[in-house]
């Protein structure tokens, strides 16, 4: 079957733009996760989702990033007055897990974003 | 991305030897951890898992290796192949649902 979805697969911005990175995990997972990975460095997480909830958010920078997944499907990452220090690959990944018990997650490809 | 593991340490191994990578984790309180292998342009692909009752888990040519005393984790590749070649990273679960991943080795296979 799909696997995890990431659209688009590069953006570039200017700074101070709005920008949305779209996820479409596999179908029937619960969980989703956002994270982020910088040049060179494993991915960081931001922000887990069990099904439309934000479950966790600690790893999101500041309030400039904001997250969404209305019908726990779909998620939405979104960036305001984006900053050159937010160029990095998004990476976005899906779990079957409904407790911790067992939490292999999927990634997707990422969103490479490139702020000038 | 292209550019991943730019400035990551690098494991150069000759085609059909064995390659282990080595990881030190940082919370004794994680009981899940999992191997992941990065290929340029794409995002982490699963390899194998281990939880923290064990010691030892083996898939198709890998091998993870768990030590809990010392808190480290090794896979070990057995006959790598060029397709090996790629950026690996352990992760490791803990109160959390979120992965903490290390900061990853580059592996490269001579032909």
């Amino acid at each position: 079957g799909a696997g995890v979805s990431q659209t688009p697969s590069n953006k570039v911005t200017e700074k101070g733009k709005y920008v949305e990175l779209r996820c479409d995990p596999i179908s029937g997972h619960t969980a989703l996760y956002w994270y982020r990975q910088s040049l060179g460095q494993g991915p960081e997480f931001l922000i887990y989702f069990q099904g439309t909830g934000a479950a966790d958010d600690s790893g999101l920078p500041n309030d400039r990033f904001f997250a969404v997944r209305p019908e726990g499907s779909v998620s939405t990452l979104k960036i305001q007055r984006t900053e050159r220090g937010d160029s990095a690959v998004y990476l976005c990944a899906s779990s079957p897990a409904r407790d911790r018990s067992y939490n292999e997650q999927f990634f997707g490809p990422g969103t490479r974003l490139t702020v000038l | 991305g292209e550019s991943v593991g730019l400035h990551l340490p690098t494991l150069s191994v000759q085609e059909g030897d064995n390659s282990i990578i080595n990881c030190a984790y940082s919370n004794s309180a994680s009981d899940y951890f999992i191997w992941y292998k990065q290929e340029s342009g794409k995002g982490p692909q699963f390899i194998i898992d281990i939880r923290s009752n064990m010691d030892k888990r083996q898939g198709q040519r890998v091998t993870v290796l768990l030590n809990k005393t010392v808190k480290h984790l090794s896979l070990q590749i057995a006959a790598t192949q060029p397709g090996d070649s790629a950026v690996y990273f352990c992760a490791e679960n803990n109160a959390g649902n979120m992965l903490t991943f290390g900061g990853g080795t580059r592996l490269m296979v001579k032909p």
